[in-house]
């Protein structure tokens, strides 16, 4: 089974407007981050935000905030505000266990394109 | 700058030929990845060093050899390069702690024909 399950390949939204994309998961350790990852057309891998199995609260980064539902299993990505950008493939990743020599397993992405 | 520094950016080998993709981080960070990138299916591990001195297989280790040369520098080797291996090559660090993201090199593009 997959670790990390982004289920759309592709998504579209207008300049300004709000969008989200899904991320969902699955492991049974109780101890895991989550994280999501920005790679523009450029190509490098930019760290947007963090949201760890204990935080009692969404995290939130200027326009990015990350939707956490524990029980689901899911930590989808809102966007506000898109700008063009914003325009990439976005990716979800997790590290599991509480050590901290884990690895991040990613998702297969998700490319966001905005239009004017 | 600090980061994770990758060369080189390009490379054309043929098949059967070998070659060492050099990365090294100045953030002293104690962790450090390679991942191949392939078109739909996001990143994939290929050997990390836990700490200085240990090196572990990831999900696809097969036809790479790596070398934790110091606590700075993580190189890969392909030994004898197959096409399967054409793709985008990431290193990345990280320092101890579940919390904490990886810092990413610029990557590398291999085409092997």
């Amino acid at each position: 089974a997959q670790k990390i399950t982004q289920t759309q390949p592709g998504m579209f939204v207008q300049e300004k407007e709000a969008v989200t994309l899904d991320c969902t998961y699955d492991t049974s350790d109780p101890s895991y981050g989550l994280f999501w990852y920005k790679q523009p057309s450029s190509g490098e891998m930019i760290f947007l935000i963090y949201q760890g199995s204990y935080d009692q609260q969404n995290a939130t980064e200027g326009r990015y905030s990350l939707n956490f539902q524990k029980a689901r299993k899911s930590a989808n990505l809102v966007i506000s505000a898109s700008q063009l950008g914003d325009s990439a493939m976005y990716f979800c990743a997790m590290r599991e266990g509480f050590s901290g020599y884990s690895t991040l397993t990613f998702g297969k992405g998700t490319m966001l394109l905005v239009s004017p | 700058n600090a980061g994770v520094t990758q060369t080189p950016k390009f490379q054309v080998l043929k098949t059967g030929q070998s070659m060492t993709l050099q990365c090294a981080q100045d953030m002293n960070h104690n962790s450090m990845y390679w991942y191949r990138q392939d078109p739909g299916m996001g990143l994939r591990l290929i050997y990390y060093s836990a700490s200085e001195g240990t090196t572990d297989k990831g999900e696809v280790p097969n036809g790479y050899n790596v070398s934790r040369l110091n606590k700075r520098e993580f190189s890969l080797r392909l030994e004898s390069a197959a096409p399967s291996q054409t793709s985008v090559y990431f290193c990345a660090s990280s320092p101890v702690g579940q919390g904490n993201g990886y810092t990413f090199g610029s990557g590398t593009r291999l085409t092997v024909v």
